[in-house]
């Protein structure tokens, strides 16, 4: 069984400069989440979907970052404009329900200068 | 707010060592905990699981038992192995108090290194 895509993998901008990345959950998973991890510390989830619909986006910075869904497969995150701050490893993770467990991609590391 | 607090890192131990990580968590409902493991150049997978206090998750050695008085969920190994050697991150779930959202809270990860 495929695992959870994600590209790029990495990717260097300069500051207040776009930025898009995507996912590819595994095959009939449900649900989608995003997830940033800067280094040092635990991932931070940004969103979470169910389906294509959004269940918690509480954390997700809204005046730079945007998710979307379409289809209920694959998704896109992205910053626009980008800040300093925002370099980190963004993680996809997808699973079949609530507390089941969460695959996690391999992330795209974003480096902003 | 829901938040998770790790022992830092690294830890470093000798092969057949006795393992312990303390994770201790704050929640405002009844949350399920996990401790994921990512090991070097691959991607965060789950080690174990507990979805109610006294529940006991184990695999691969390891295992942790939900505390709910202590509000704690310490990661053991009797014997460690160098290819135990990677990052831990405890973690908790609490969707019944968030509307169904399940997203985990990570701690900050304990860099576990097993020496020969």
């Amino acid at each position: 069984e495929a695992g959870v895509a994600q590209s790029p993998r990495y990717k260097i901008i300069e500051k207040r400069q776009s930025v898009a990345f995507w996912c590819n959950p595994i095959s009939g998973h449900a649900t989608l989440y995003w997830y940033q991890q800067i280094l040092g510390q635990g991932p931070k989830l940004l969103i979470q979907f169910q389906n294509n619909g959004v269940v918690d986006d509480s954390q997700l910075p809204k005046d730079r970052f945007s998710a979307e869904r379409l289809k209920g497969v694959d998704s896109t995150l992205k910053i626009q404009p980008a800040k300093l701050e925002d370099s980190a490893v963004y993680l996809c993770a997808s699973s079949t329900g609530t507390l089941n467990e969460q695959f996690f991609g391999p992330g795209t590391r974003l480096t902003v200068l | 707010g829901n938040s998770v607090t790790q022992m830092e890192g690294p830890v470093t131990l000798s092969e057949e060592a006795f393992l312990t990580i303390n994770c201790t968590y704050t929640a405002t409902g009844y949350p399920s905990l996990f401790w994921y493991v990512q090991y070097p150049g691959e991607g965060l997978q789950l080690l174990l699981k507990a979805t109610k206090a006294d529940d006991k998750g184990s695999n691969k050695g390891f295992e942790a038992t939900y505390r709910k008085e202590t509000t704690s969920f310490h990661l053991e190994k009797g014997s460690v192995q160098v290819s135990d050697s990677a990052v831990y991150f405890c973690a908790l779930s609490d969707p019944y108090s968030g509307g169904g959202a399940d997203g985990l809270t990570f701690g900050k990860g304990t860099h576990l290194i097993i020496q020969p």
